[in-house]
């Protein structure tokens, strides 16, 4: 079973377009983060999200947590090839203790120039 | 400074042979966290240690998997008798404290033929 249900899974799109990741649980987390891995490397991360509701903007990433802190989402506006990768979401589950992350299974974007 | 470093960054090994596998997080880092990474997906968790203890040993598949952080600084994760099915990239990851941003290792690409 998978806590946390990322979609698209795979995402091509061509440079200049919006696009947009979901992040989806029946769990309620103290905390969710978007992580972005290139082939080789291990994940960076992007954003933490703590408060329901909660929307952080990263240039021309927009991130939001849902209000009961079960789901996320990630928007990138005017994709850039340089945007390629795979795009993770982790999250804490508020009934551990905290540490352990539950990631998503990730989306692969690829953006064509 | 340096960021996460694991070794080796490949390893080829036969079915029933033990592997070592070596993490070396930032220096400082009081939490360290081991991870198993399929091709295209999110990262599970395995372990994770603050300090030399070992908080959450429950992602560890079964009992031929096994870590240790004898000083609270370098950690070894162990896997014996190896089966085909372990197969994957496996990474570490560092923080300063218990529940902290998580920095990545470049992972071990181990291979059981």
């Amino acid at each position: 079973t998978q806590l946390l249900e990322q979609s698209p899974q795979f995402l091509s799109i061509q440079e200049g377009e919006n696009l947009t990741v979901y992040c989806n649980s029946s769990s309620v987390f103290s905390s969710l983060q978007w992580y972005r891995q290139e082939p080789g490397e291990g994940p960076v991360l992007l954003v933490t999200v703590v408060t329901g509701g909660e929307v952080k903007k990263l240039k021309r990433l927009t991130f939001q947590f849902g209000d009961a802190r079960k789901d996320s989402s990630l928007h990138i506006t005017a994709a850039q090839p340089g945007d390629t990768g795979l795009y993770l979401c982790a999250g804490a589950l508020e009934r551990t203790s905290g540490s352990r992350l539950t990631f998503g299974e990730g989306t692969q974007l690829t953006v064509n120039p | 400074g340096a960021g996460v470093s694991q070794s080796p960054r490949y390893k080829v090994t036969k079915r029933g042979q033990d592997v070592a596998l070596r993490c070396d997080p930032i220096s400082g880092h009081v939490s360290l966290y081991w991870y198993r990474q399929a091709l295209g997906q999110g990262p599970e968790f395995l372990t994770y240690f603050n300090y030399e203890a070992q908080q959450d040993k429950s992602g560890l598949p079964n009992d031929r998997f096994s870590a240790e952080r004898p000083e609270g600084s370098i950690s070894t994760l162990t896997i014996q008798r190896t089966e085909q099915r372990d197969s994957a990239m496996y990474r570490c990851a560092s923080s300063a404290r218990t529940a902290d941003t998580q920095y990545f290792g470049p992972g071990t690409r181990l291979t059981v033929l």
